[in-house]
């Protein structure tokens, strides 16, 4: 069955920290993985996107890594800011019938 | 504006009534899409419209749950008999190509956060 696990389920960090979020996914045949950020009361919005043959990709302070062979891909966030506080959702689409698996994100709670 | 947007924003409405909820997508995007999302939860596929015809309509919960394109543009998510478990935003996206390729973002409108009384 395609999944998409993600860890952890909330994280709670201070201004200026880094971290990073894990995706776990069992999606095959893997056809492309995104992240999106999802601020309180709004729709989603993308920040990457990589496919089977990128192993990595930032957008600012976000970098994005993809290992296909593991079926992991992580977001680290540096030098966290207020405004990262947020929903950050993992999703992987299916070659076979490009079907978006969506996971049920990791909220994350930047503290001042 | 040139984002996606959804009408109306808040809807309450009694248990036992039908309700319409509107997408008008970006100009140009010939995918649609409608998830559901109950507070603090994932996103929920709905449905998935490429141009005017619903090639996925796999996520819909019921039969009390339809949904139509017209013109290649404005989509409508129709509930009827409406129940409380209903209670949720209903977000829809639109995206220029195909659902799923390598090149395919989703923009998402704000949501309608329909409650069920």
């Amino acid at each position: 069955k395609n999944q998409v696990e993600q860890s952890p389920q909330s994280l709670i960090i201070l201004e200026g920290k880094n971290c990073t979020l894990q995706c776990n996914y069992t999606v095959s045949p893997f056809s492309n993985l995104r992240w999106y950020k999802q601020d309180t009361g709004r729709g989603p919005v993308s920040l990457t996107i990589m496919t089977f043959s990128e192993n990595t990709k930032s957008n600012g302070r976000y970098t994005a890594t993809l290992d296909a062979d593991t079926k992991q891909s992580s977001l680290h966030i540096t030098a966290s800011q207020l405004s990262d506080s947020a929903s950050y959702i993992c999703v992987v689409s299916a070659l076979s019938n490009y079907q978006l698996i969506w996971g049920a994100g990791t909220k994350l709670i930047i503290k001042p | 504006g040139a984002g996606v947007s959804q009408s109306p924003s808040n809807k309450v409405t009694e248990k036992g009534k039908d309700v319409e909820l509107r997408c008008d997508p970006i100009s140009g995007h010939t995918a649609l899409y409608w998830y559901r999302q109950s507070l603090g939860q994932g996103l929920e596929f709905l449905i998935y419209f490429q141009g005017n015809s619903a090639p996925d309509k796999s996520g819909l919960p019921s039969d009390r749950f339809s949904a139509e394109r017209t013109g290649g543009s404005v989509s409508t998510l129709t509930i009827q008999r409406t129940q409380q478990e209903d209670s949720a935003v209903y977000l829809c996206a639109s995206s220029p190509s195909s659902r799923g390729g390598p090149t395919d973002t989703q923009y998402f409108g704000p949501g309608t956060r329909l409650t069920v009384l």
